[in-house]
């Protein structure tokens, strides 16, 4: 079946830090890939997407690649800051109204000043 | 602009007292989604509507039904709610050419 594996949380890094939280799928068939933000208290914002081989996705400094040979999305940022300390989750989901999103368990990010 | 607003924010209940939540859209999407989403765990996908076509999960118990009037709005309703459907409901959205899903602020729900 279709699957996603995060890395296990949590993970604390100091500002300015560099972030990396790897993703990796397992999937029959080529899904677009997705991260995931939530924020304490709130619900899932999408922060990045990738639909096909190679995409890069990017936003607010983050940016994850497709990348096939791997199965692989893992999320990275340069310069982490203190209001990024939230959950993360990487999510694969193929095309179509009724498919669902297989998310993974989710890494949480705390980042002090 | 909030594509989708979920009303309550924080609902509490009685055990055994049922209870609706309430999810609207302003995109027009034909599919919405309800997610169970408890403490440090990913969402669980309760049951959607694509269209009017109703879609419930194998695994979601029969205390939980839903209901979807018009494009706009979507309820879900706890028939007899127990202590352990304490939690975080998200309602989502997709449609169209959008392959992704677009969530809602959640309504936490506190069954006393």
């Amino acid at each position: 079946g279709n699957s996603v594996t995060q890395m296990e949380g949590p993970v604390t890094l100091s500002e300015e830090a560099f972030l990396t939280i790897n993703c990796t799928y397992t999937a029959t068939g080529y899904p677009s890939l997705f991260w995931y933000v939530q924020y304490p208290g709130e619900g899932l914002q999408l922060l990045l997407k990738a639909t096909k081989a190679d995409d890069k996705g990017s936003n607010k400094g983050f940016e994850a690649t497709y990348r096939k040979e791997t199965t692989s999305f893992h999320l990275e940022k340069g310069s982490v800051q203190v209001s990024d300390s939230a959950v993360y989750f990487c999510a694969l989901k193929f095309q179509g109204g009724s498919e669902k999103l297989v998310f993974g368990k989710g890494t949480k990010l705390t980042v002090n000043p | 602009d909030a594509m989708v607003i979920q009303n309550p924010r924080y609902q509490v209940t009685q055990f055994g007292k049922p209870v609706t939540l309430s999810c609207s859209q302003t995109l027009n999407h034909n599919v919405m989604y309800w997610y169970q989403q408890k403490s440090s765990q990913a969402p669980k996908l309760l049951f959607h509507y694509y269209d009017k076509d109703f879609n419930n999960e194998a695994d979601t118990p029969d205390n939980f039904q839903s209901r979807r009037p018009n494009t706009s709005f979507c309820f879900l309703d706890i028939r007899s709610p127990g202590l352990g459907d304490a939690a975080m409901y998200l309602c989502a959205i997709s449609g169209g050419l959008v392959n992704e899903q677009f969530f809602g602020p959640g309504t936490r729900l506190t069954v006393l």
